[in-house]
């Protein structure tokens, strides 16, 4: 039972373009959402988050939707650079429970 | 250093035997988490540990897998008879426990099971 999906495992962008990274999940209990990026043999790294309460976060080029009634959240990169390229996982949380749940990732490769 | 240790970092085994792996969490940090990343796949759940509170082992594939924490900070995820399809790279990360989600990382133990 996949909670978090990232149905697209793969992105591929020009630089300087915008890249958007999609996340669907199925729980309506999950009310904080979270971005990790991952670069090859490192552990991931917390990227952006957002509560339920809202419909968007934005930190600088990285910007996070998020869609409550499609149970849907994006995460958008303008402009997009080469060092952004790597794996981008959403994930998930219900309440004080602090357990996350993943998603299978996407991986993004940004062109120069 | 300051961030969360694993070792070891590469593990090559027989099938049938059984692996330790060790997380050394941030300092601080009350709550603790293993999840695992096989290949090609996202990263999956395994066990959670808050504080003095019972571990969330839901995750936890087979009663092949356990794990423990002691004196609230170090912890051991034990793998017994170990299976081919146990191989993956098994991730440990802690917090500072509550609600904001932000979880720090280790570098991961790649595990081989030959």
């Amino acid at each position: 039972d996949q909670q978090v999906k990232q149905n697209s495992p793969s992105l591929s962008v020009q630089e300087g373009r915008i890249s958007i990274l999609n996340c669907d999940y199925t729980n309506s209990m999950f009310d904080y959402f979270l971005w990790y990026k991952k670069y090859p043999a490192e552990g991931p790294t917390f990227l952006i988050s957002i509560s339920s309460i809202k419909d968007k976060n934005e930190d600088g080029r990285f910007t996070v939707f998020l869609n409550k009634s499609a149970k849907h959240l994006s995460l958008h990169i303008v402009p997009s650079q080469p060092g952004d390229s790597a794996v981008y996982f959403c994930a998930a949380m219900r309440g004080n429970t602090g357990k996350l749940i993943f998603g299978q990732g996407t991986t993004l490769q940004v062109k120069p | 250093g300051a961030g969360v240790s694993q070792s070891p970092s590469n593990k090559v085994t027989e099938k049938g035997k059984d692996v330790e792996l060790r997380c050394d969490p941030i300092s601080g940090h009350t709550a603790l988490y293993w999840y695992r990343q096989s290949l090609g796949q996202g990263l999956e759940f395994l066990i959670y540990f808050q504080g003095n509170s019972a571990p969330d082992k839901s995750g936890l594939p087979s009663d092949r897998f356990s794990a423990e924490r002691t004196g609230g900070s170090v912890s051991t995820l034990t793998i017994q008879r170990t299976q081919q399809e146990d191989s993956a790279v098994y991730l440990c990360a802690s917090s500072l426990g509550g609600t904001t989600g932000e979880l720090f990382f280790g570098e991961g133990s790649r595990l081989t099971v030959l």
